[in-house]
């Protein structure tokens, strides 16, 4: 079973509407949760991070936390073209020796259309 | 303005070749990462080190990669000998002592014909 899980989309939304991304995890004892976005030919780019069971405001990014059920999601406000992209979620659990190790869903795609 | 530097950035070799993949981490992060990622299999972690020494290779196939942290300033990955499954973009990414957030690189894209 994969650890981390996402629907690989493509999620389509237009210009202007809130976008929901969705995460599950396996791992009860993880600790520290991230959402990377990723442009088609270019690297992970950390948006956001969270921590604790919640919401955590950023600009027009929400993430949301909730442990007891093993999910956390991504919504992005008024969505712009530009958000077009791959939305990795990443889990990390920290091992024996104090090293944070991040596993990662295999990515969402969000398309923005005008 | 701090980034984990990799070469080369596009390489295309042909089957039995040996590929050498380097990373620069951030100065001061002690944690550096190997990920391989495909279509087929997103963001797979092959190592990683802390401090310098590998702590966890187990998703690298041993008969022919190996990682190496020489110095604080250099990490690499070695492929040899090269096969057209392991064509792929391969990143490394750094975190700090904190080690809680990593930073990738641009990738090395890697084409074996």
């Amino acid at each position: 079973q994969k650890e981390v899980e996402q629907n690989s989309g493509p999620l389509s939304v237009p210009e202007g509407a809130i976008a929901s991304l969705n995460c599950t995890y396996s791992d009860r004892v993880s600790q520290s949760f991230f959402w990377y976005r990723q442009y088609s030919g270019k690297s992970p780019e950390l948006i956001m991070s969270i921590y604790s069971n919640g919401d955590k405001e950023d600009g027009r990014f929400t993430a949301q936390l909730n442990k007891a059920s093993q999910y956390v999601s991504l919504l992005i406000r008024d969505s712009q073209p530009s958000d077009s992209a791959t939305y990795l979620c990443a889990v990390t659990r920290r091992e024996g020796g104090g090293s944070y190790i991040p596993t990662f869903g295999r990515g969402t795609s969000l398309i923005v259309h005008p | 303005d701090a980034r984990v530097t990799q070469t080369p950035r596009h390489k295309v070799t042909e089957m039995g070749q040996e590929v050498t993949m380097r990373c620069q981490p951030i100065l001061g992060h002690n944690t550096v990462f190997w990920y391989r990622q495909t279509m087929m299999q997103g963001l797979e972690l092959l190592a990683y080190f802390r401090n310098r020494a590998p702590l966890d290779d187990s998703g690298m196939p041993k008969d022919r990669f190996s990682a190496e942290m020489p110095d604080a300033t250099l990490a690499t990955l070695k492929i040899q000998p090269s096969e057209p499954r392991d064509s792929a973009v391969y990143f490394c990414a750094s975190g700090d002592r904190a080690g809680n957030t990593i930073y990738f690189g641009e990738g090395s894209w890697l084409t074996v014909v």
